[in-house]
């Protein structure tokens, strides 16, 4: 069962615009959401979180937004930049015992010049 | 560097062999995480290490897998007589483990593992 779903594995937009990637959840007992972002042959790195206590986080050019009761989290990037192009991976982690990230299988984001 | 790093980056073996894949994880990291991702597909937990606590060894896939970490630091994944569907890029993290609050985890590069 995948309790973290990326339900788009591509999505392309022009650069300047806004990008908007998605993510649903089923274990409503996750206590934070994380987006990562991945370069070919390169290993993830951390770019936002957010608490499920909490229903947006801003960072730069980033922001999360969480909906808990629609189970729903988004990635909102603006401006987009071709070097945002990458694969955006959700991530949800549930705080005690092992606190393993559970994953998204990614979404492709390519940002067209 | 200051980063989590992963050796060897690449590893190429026959079905049937024993593999070991490294990781440096950031000084002063408690918290240390194995996850696999095999092609076309998100990053799956394999085990964690937390101080000296006993691993959470629920995601190791079978009893060829199997993991150490030596004085609290570097980490070894082990797996023994592998087969064709090990085939996949073995990452680790690690991150500080503090209460209150949540500290995100760091990820090496990889180990890009091929069975033939």
């Amino acid at each position: 069962d995948q309790q973290v779903k990326q339900n788009s594995p591509s999505l392309s937009v022009q650069e300047g615009r806004i990008s908007i990637l998605n993510c649903d959840y089923t274990n409503s007992m996750f206590d934070y959401f994380l987006w990562y972002k991945k370069y070919p042959a390169e290993g993830p790195t951390f770019l936002i979180s957010i608490s499920s206590i909490k229903d947006k986080n801003e960072d730069g050019r980033f922001t999360v937004f969480l909906n808990k009761s629609a189970k729903h989290l988004s990635l909102h990037i603006v401006p987009s930049q071709p070097g945002d192009s990458a694969v955006y991976f959700c991530a949800a982690i549930k705080q005690g015992g092992s606190e393993k990230l559970v994953f998204g299988k990614g979404t492709k984001l390519t940002v067209n010049p | 560097g200051a980063g989590v790093s992963q050796s060897p980056s690449n590893k190429v073996t026959e079905k049937g062999k024993d593999v070991e894949l490294r990781c440096d994880p950031i000084s002063g990291h408690t918290a240390l995480y194995w996850y696999r991702q095999s092609l076309g597909q998100g990053l799956e937990f394999l085990i964690y290490f937390q101080g000296n606590s006993a691993p959470d060894k629920s995601g190791l896939p079978s009893d060829r897998f199997s993991a150490e970490r030596t004085g609290g630091s570097v980490s070894t994944l082990t797996i023994q007589r592998t087969q064709q569907e090990d085939s996949a890029v073995y990452l680790c993290a690690s991150s500080f483990s503090r209460t209150g609050g949540y500290q995100p985890q760091h990820f090496g590069d990889g180990t890009r593992l091929s069975i033939l």
